[in-house]
């Protein structure tokens, strides 16, 4: 079964600083993409970034940018110039077989402290 | 727009009722899913949609049904509730082809569900 990985519970960093959320990946396909979804306390998923893994470069999205690892199986999330607005859980998903199913990490809760 | 809909927001369920948890989208997505997320914890697949009349199984399907007779809707039902239901509920629906975006999934704004 494909497993999503997410080994920091919370985070804290201070406005204006850069901060690094880990994840990593086990899957057996060779076509999956891979996403960083923003989960503020309104509990809506909002869309961060997608990596599509057939892509060497790294997506980068305004001050958000990942390091994708493809052999390490590692998609870490970095925010930079943090802002107060940034504050929410921050899950990481991967795409599993067919129809785009996603499987999902445990979260990791981002502080963000003046 | 209004994308994905859920309904209802909040719904407070005794022990063995019965219920369904509603799930509308405009955007003439192909896929559609339904997550439940638990305290604490990232979102699991109970079931998905790849089209009208087309419906399987997640990860955590025990306890739900589904069906999915337009493109627009995909309701979960939820029989015979139990503690172990209580959850939040998210529906999501996505446009897999070749144009940019696949595989992204738009999500609702999830119903919280106690079961008491």
């Amino acid at each position: 079964a494909q497993t999503v990985t997410q080994s920091q519970p919370e985070m804290s960093v201070q406005e204006a600083e850069t901060v690094t959320l880990s994840c990593t990946y086990d899957t057996s396909e060779s076509d999956y993409y891979l996403f960083w979804y923003k989960q503020p306390p309104s509990r809506q998923m909002i869309l961060v970034i997608r990596q599509e893994a057939y892509k060497q470069q790294n997506a980068t999205e305004n001050r958000f940018s990942v390091n994708f690892q493809k052999a390490a199986k590692s998609f870490s999330l970095k925010i930079s110039d943090s802002q107060l607005g940034d504050a929410a859980m921050y899950f990481c998903a991967s795409t599993t077989g067919t129809a785009s199913k996603l499987t999902f990490g445990t979260g990791t809760r981002l502080q963000v402290t003046l | 727009n209004a994308g994905v809909t859920q309904t209802p927001k909040f719904r407070i369920l005794k022990i063995g009722q019965s219920m369904t948890l509603q799930c509308t989208q405009d955007m003439n997505h192909n896929y559609m899913y339904w997550y439940r997320q638990d305290p604490g914890m990232g979102l699991k697949l109970i079931y998905y949609s790849v089209g009208a009349g087309i419906t399987d199984k997640g990860e955590v399907p025990n306890g739900y049904n589904v069906s999915r007779s337009t493109t627009e809707d995909f309701p979960l039902r939820l029989e015979l509730a139990a503690p172990s239901q209580t959850s939040v509920y998210f529906c999501a629906s996505s446009y897999p082809n070749g144009r940019e975006g696949r595989y992204e999934q738009y999500f609702g704004p999830g119903t919280r569900l106690t079961v008491t």
